[in-house]
């Protein structure tokens, strides 16, 4: 079993309406849940960051973490065909130097106009 | 300003070439990272520096080297690659003890 494990998609949805992304993991040492958005032959770009439990919102984005069925997830509201891109679930637990991050496999998403 | 910059963008090279990528944080970050990104696959982790001192080497063939010259810089040379090592590589940052890491645009390495 993967520790992260994320639908790869492709979600094709039209624009305006609400997406919903999703993340499940194993390892109940994760405290740090990221979400990334990654356009084609570019590097990932920082969307949401949250610590342990709960709801994050910024803008049109809203993240959720529910530590205890140790799940993600990020929701994007009135979808625009420019959110067409990849979308990456990384995590990792707290301390040491290493913060290595384990990414989900990623979920390709598009918003048709 | 939150901005991790590499150098090249692209980069060709034959099988016998030595080069080398740059990258560069200004946002006081101490921890750096080298990932290798692969079509369709999520970023894979080559190399952890902290506070300067290489703390991960994960099991990365030694045609790749990475060094950091101080706690802006990051460098990671390159010698006798062979064409699987074709992809994109990504330099990313952040403090020694937060989560999130920074990432740079890559660069997209072809290995002829």
């Amino acid at each position: 079993q993967k520790e992260v494990e994320q639908d790869p998609g492709p979600l094709s949805v039209p624009e305006g309406a609400i997406v919903s992304l999703n993340c499940t993991y194993s390892n109940s040492a994760f405290q740090y849940f990221m979400w990334y958005r990654q356009y084609s032959r570019k590097g990932p770009e920082l969307l949401m960051y949250t610590y342990s439990s709960g709801n994050k919102e910024d803008g049109r984005f809203t993240a959720q973490v529910d530590k205890s069925s140790k799940y993600i997830s990020l929701f994007i509201r009135d979808s625009q065909p420019s959110d067409s891109a990849t979308y990456l679930c990384a995590m990792n637990s707290r301390g040491g130097a290493t913060n290595k991050l384990i990414f989900g496999t990623g979920t390709l998403l598009a918003v048709q106009p | 300003d939150t901005e991790v910059t590499q150098t090249p963008k692209h980069l060709v090279m034959g099988m016998t070439n030595k080069k080398s990528l740059k990258c560069e944080q200004h946002m006081g970050h101490r921890a750096m990272y080298w990932y290798k990104q692969k079509a369709k696959k999520p970023p894979e982790l080559m190399f952890v520096y902290s506070y300067e001192k290489l703390s991960i080497n994960e099991s990365v063939p030694s045609r790749f080297s990475p060094e950091c010259p101080n706690s802006s810089l990051l460098n990671l040379h390159l010698h006798a690659l062979q064409p699987e090592d074709s992809a994109l590589y990504l330099c990313a940052s952040s403090q020694v003890r937060a989560g999130e890491q920074f990432f740079g645009p890559g660069t997209r390495l072809t290995v002829l």
